[in-house]
């Protein structure tokens, strides 16, 4: 499978704690998304990345949001301290160029926080 | 306009109904217009984008049209069948490339 993969599918934690999701983008494509959708809204921009920079970041993106690319191929978005406003479906999308290219996104990670 | 607005917010149609949704965005600055399927438990499936006024576009029974300039699209599925059952998103491309969503339409077709 080529498509943009994401792993884990479902993440149930307690408040409080650490999690960390990663998202493999297609291989070629140098841009790659976040995204938050929350129960009745459309996903929601958290930030972006070009190649292993990190360009823009949403207000959505608190403090104890961390988001990294080190190489420029997989990213991870990490949620220090997760609480229960955090769950969410954590959607990732990859991209080869700008506003007029097709993003392709990945299954999500559905996050629970009890 | 200030957001992606999409209209109904959900639609229940018959097997062979043909349907349509409405998505109205601010018309300033504007970049790009996509249209996303999303089936439960699945990625979201990009359906098409569009850039210029007056832009038409077709997959199969689906179509889409684009009016840049009083910011709205229309998505038409001609015969819809139950495997058309969806959310379908529209998103208004940012400056940054990022994708400006609507709640969506979700969609249920009965056989």
């Amino acid at each position: 499978d080529t498509g943009v993969s994401q792993n884990p599918r479902h993440k149930i934690t307690k408040r409080g704690q650490n999690v960390t999701f990663r998202c493999d983008p297609i291989s070629e494509h140098n841009r790659l998304y976040w995204y938050r959708q929350t129960l009745g809204q459309g996903p929601e921009f958290l930030t972006y990345f070009q190649n292993e920079a990190q360009l823009e970041k949403s207000r959505l993106l608190s403090d104890r949001f961390s988001a990294e690319r080190p190489k420029g191929s997989f990213s991870t978005l990490e949620i220090q301290r997760t609480e229960q406003g955090d769950s969410a479906m954590y959607l990732c999308a990859s991209s080869s160029g700008y506003g007029g290219d097709t993003q392709y996104f990945g299954p999500g990670t559905r996050l629970t926080v009890l | 306009i200030l957001n992606v607005e999409q209209s109904p917010q959900s639609l229940h149609v018959q097997e062979g109904d043909s349907t349509n949704f409405t998505c109205s965005f601010p018309s300033s600055n504007f970049y790009a217009l996509h249209w996303y399927r999303w089936e439960t438990a699945k990625s979201p499936e990009a359906l098409f984008v569009m850039t210029l006024n007056g832009d038409e576009k077709k997959k199969g029974r689906i179509s889409a049209t684009l009016n840049t300039k009083e910011g709205y699209s229309y998505l038409y599925i001609k015969g819809s069948q139950p495997e058309d059952s969806a959310t379908y998103l529209c998103a208004r491309g940012g400056s940054q490339g990022n994708l400006i969503f609507g709640k969506g339409t979700k969609l249920s077709v009965k056989p």
